[in-house]
């Protein structure tokens, strides 16, 4: 079964600071990997995902996440954070095939807080 | 949220009643998802449908059941048997296929009078 850990329950920067949300992962096989984010009472969002090719993913709203296989790891990243990035970030890992890839798996979120 | 729409955006459920939560979407997608959400477990699937007329259980099925009767459709039922049903549903939809994005509609607050 796969399984993702968001080591961080909350991160918080500083607004212009460089931001990072930490992701790993485990599944059997390739995953993809796809970063999504709340805001409150809201929906999820789609920012980005994984599929192949290219380590670094440009997404949505000036973020990319970079895939390490050797380290397991989808991180989020951002250049310069703004306050309005504020929010609840979820990372979560599908395997390309098997019983498994009909289901998104999510991490538990970190929240993300951008300090003017 | 999208072509997505979860109603009602708040329910409250008594004490041994079923509720229904609709969901339904308009973009010709074939596979649709539940998933609840709690505070600090991110979220945890359901039910989850590929085609009409046929679903699957996820990972925290018991006490609840789902109908796919139209494509645009995904109606899920909290009955009686869920004991701690207070939580926040996500509905969700996309292509068929694991590389696909999930959309998700905007939620409905589920509280227990």
């Amino acid at each position: 079964a796969q399984s993702v850990a968001q080591p961080e329950d909350q991160v918080n920067v500083a607004e212009g600071n460089p931001l990072t949300v930490k992701c790993t992962y485990s599944v059997s096989g390739n995953p993809y990997l796809f970063w999504y984010v709340q805001y409150p009472n809201r929906g999820l969002q789609f920012l980005l995902k994984y599929i192949t090719g290219d380590n670094l993913v440009k997404g949505s709203y000036g973020f990319e996440a970079e895939f390490n296989k050797s380290q397991t790891s989808f991180h989020l990243k951002k250049p310069s954070a703004l306050v309005s990035d504020s929010a609840l970030y979820f990372c979560a890992v599908r395997p390309y095939s098997g019983a498994g890839s009909y289901q998104l798996t999510f991490g538990k979120g970190t929240k993300l807080s951008v300090i003017p | 949220d999208g072509g997505i729409t979860q109603s009602p955006k708040y329910l409250f459920r008594k004490e041994g009643q079923n509720v229904t939560l609709s969901c339904e979407q308009n973009l010709n997608h074939d596979a649709m998802y539940w998933y609840r959400q709690d505070p600090g477990q991110g979220l945890r699937l359901i039910y989850y449908s590929q085609i009409v007329n046929d679903f699957q259980k996820g990972d925290i099925a018991e006490g609840y059941s789902v109908s796919r009767e139209k494509k645009e459709s995904f109606p899920l039922t909290v009955t009686s048997a869920q004991k701690n049903p207070t939580a926040f549903y996500l509905c969700a939809s996309g292509l068929a296929g694991p590389k696909n994005i999930q959309y998700f509609g905007a939620g409905t607050r589920l509280s227990v009078l």
